[in-house]
């Protein structure tokens, strides 16, 4: 079983809309979590940190549920400069495979 | 403030030569990854240095090896190079390794191996 695991998607939406992605792990003892973006195969960016008890920036909510061992990214109200690949990280070095947005005008 | 630099940021290699990747990070960061980074496979870590003269293998550590070269400088060697390296390679530091603080990673190392 893989470390970290993402549904890759694509995700295509319109302007507007709201997205949800998920990421489950597989230790149950994982301490850090974040989120990452990823714009045309160019350098990993930190988007968010996933605190225990949730945390929201502006239109972007993460959420952490270690029961059923996921996290979770929303997007609301959906922009097209939003369009990326999202990436969950586990701890340091675990990345999950990435979820590909594109936002539709 | 240059963050985390890489070099070169593409290089194309015929099998059986060797290279070396640079990194270099001046956030006085103590651990340093090698990731790299292919089609549909996400990134998967090659090696990490937690800190100056240490090294550890990560997932994927066959067919290369690692240089801490100082608190600063961490270099990813391939020395006799194949095909199925053909990747994008990222390097990233984080302040301390196992904490709860992000890796900042440099613009990648794009290489082809013919």
């Amino acid at each position: 079983r893989k470390e970290v695991e993402q549904d890759p998607g694509p995700f295509n939406v319109p302007e507007g809309a709201t997205v949800a992605f998920n990421c489950t792990y597989s230790n149950s003892a994982s301490q850090s979590f974040f989120w990452y973006r990823q714009d045309c195969r160019k350098e990993p960016k930190l988007l968010m940190s996933v605190y225990s008890s949730g945390n929201e920036d502006g239109r972007f909510t993460a959420q952490l549920n270690r029961a059923s061992q996921y996290i979770s990214l929303l997007i609301r109200d959906s922009k097209l400069s939003d369009s990326a690949t999202y990436l969950c990280v586990v701890n340091w070095g675990y990345f999950g495979t990435g979820t590909s947005l594109t936002v539709i005008p | 403030n240059a963050g985390v630099t890489q070099t070169p940021k593409f290089q194309v290699l015929k099998t059986g030569q060797s290279m070396t990747l640079q990194c270099a990070q001046d956030m006085n960061h103590n651990s340093m990854y090698w990731y790299r980074q292919d089609p549909g496979m996400g990134l998967r870590l090659i090696y990490y240095s937690a800190s100056e003269g240490t090294t550890d293998k990560g997932e994927v550590p066959n067919g290369y090896n690692v240089s801490r070269l100082n608190k600063r400088e961490f270099s990813l060697r391939l020395e006799s190079a194949a095909p199925s390296q053909t990747s994008v390679y990222f390097c990233a530091s984080m302040v301390v390794g196992g904490s709860n603080q992000p890796q900042h990673f440099g613009d990648g190392t794009r290489l082809s191996i013919l």
